[in-house]
């Protein structure tokens, strides 16, 4: 079963606007951690923000927020004013288990946002 | 701000032969990883190691490929008869020092199989 859903491939947003980039994930572990990360087009992953499971309040990191619903099994990312440097795929990647080991990220298959000038 | 850092960045090679991508983590981190993307889709684990032993490795992680950490700094996969398959991305991470155990990820060596 997909542990990690993105249902958006791409998503265009004009630079200043804002958007939301749609993750879902399945688990059976009451512990788990939820990260995105950035691909640009240079291929390195750049993580964004973390959320964890029991964390009460949706995580925020500068102009990244993480719209945290639990119950729905859903992190969605919202990037405000977006800029042109925004451009790049973004995965949203799930980690089972307790931090503090070596459990490994299940990613999912990404989505290409693309920013208008 | 310490990086993981991956040699080569992009690595050609025949069907059959055997290659070694070789990854310089952040130091002081504990646990180690390898992950792959084939063009145009999703990062899939390969192999996570702590302690000098695997911890945990999917199911690509074949009899064909291994990691070692043959020194204090240097994190190696090898792939012994490579296949055309095997052409993707190959990410090195580490983790063990970051606010939420992240994993930082290196640049990537990009193989080629012909």
């Amino acid at each position: 079963a997909q542990k990690i859903t993105q249902t958006q491939p791409g998503m265009f947003v004009q630079e200043k606007e804002a958007v939301t980039l749609d993750c879902t994930y399945d688990t059976s572990d009451p512990s788990y951690g939820l990260f995105w990360y950035k691909q640009p087009s240079s291929g390195e992953m750049i993580f964004l923000i973390y959320q964890g499971s029991y964390d009460q309040q949706n995580a925020t990191e500068g102009r990244y927020s993480l719209n945290f619903q639990k119950a729905r099994k859903s992190a969605n990312l919202v990037i405000s004013a977006s800029q042109l440097g925004d451009s790049a795929m973004y995965f949203c990647a799930m980690r089972e288990g307790s931090q503090g080991g070596s459990e490994k990220l299940v990613f999912g298959k990404g989505t290409k946002l693309t920013v208008n000038p | 701000e310490p990086e993981v850092t991956q040699t080569p960045s992009h690595q050609v090679t025949q069907m059959g032969q055997e290659v070694i991508l070789r990854c310089v983590p952040i130091s002081n981190h504990l646990y180690f990883y390898w992950y792959r993307q084939i063009l145009g889709q999703k990062v899939e684990f390969l192999v996570s190691f702590y302690n000098n032993e695997i911890s945990e490795k999917s199911e690509i992680f074949d009899d064909q490929f291994s990691v070692e950490r043959p020194d204090g700094s240097n994190f190696t996969l090898k792939i012994r008869s490579t296949k055309l398959e095997d052409s993707a991305m190959y990410f090195c991470a580490s983790s063990g020092t970051g606010v939420y155990n992240e994993q930082f990820f290196g640049p990537g060596t990009r193989l080629t199989v012909l």
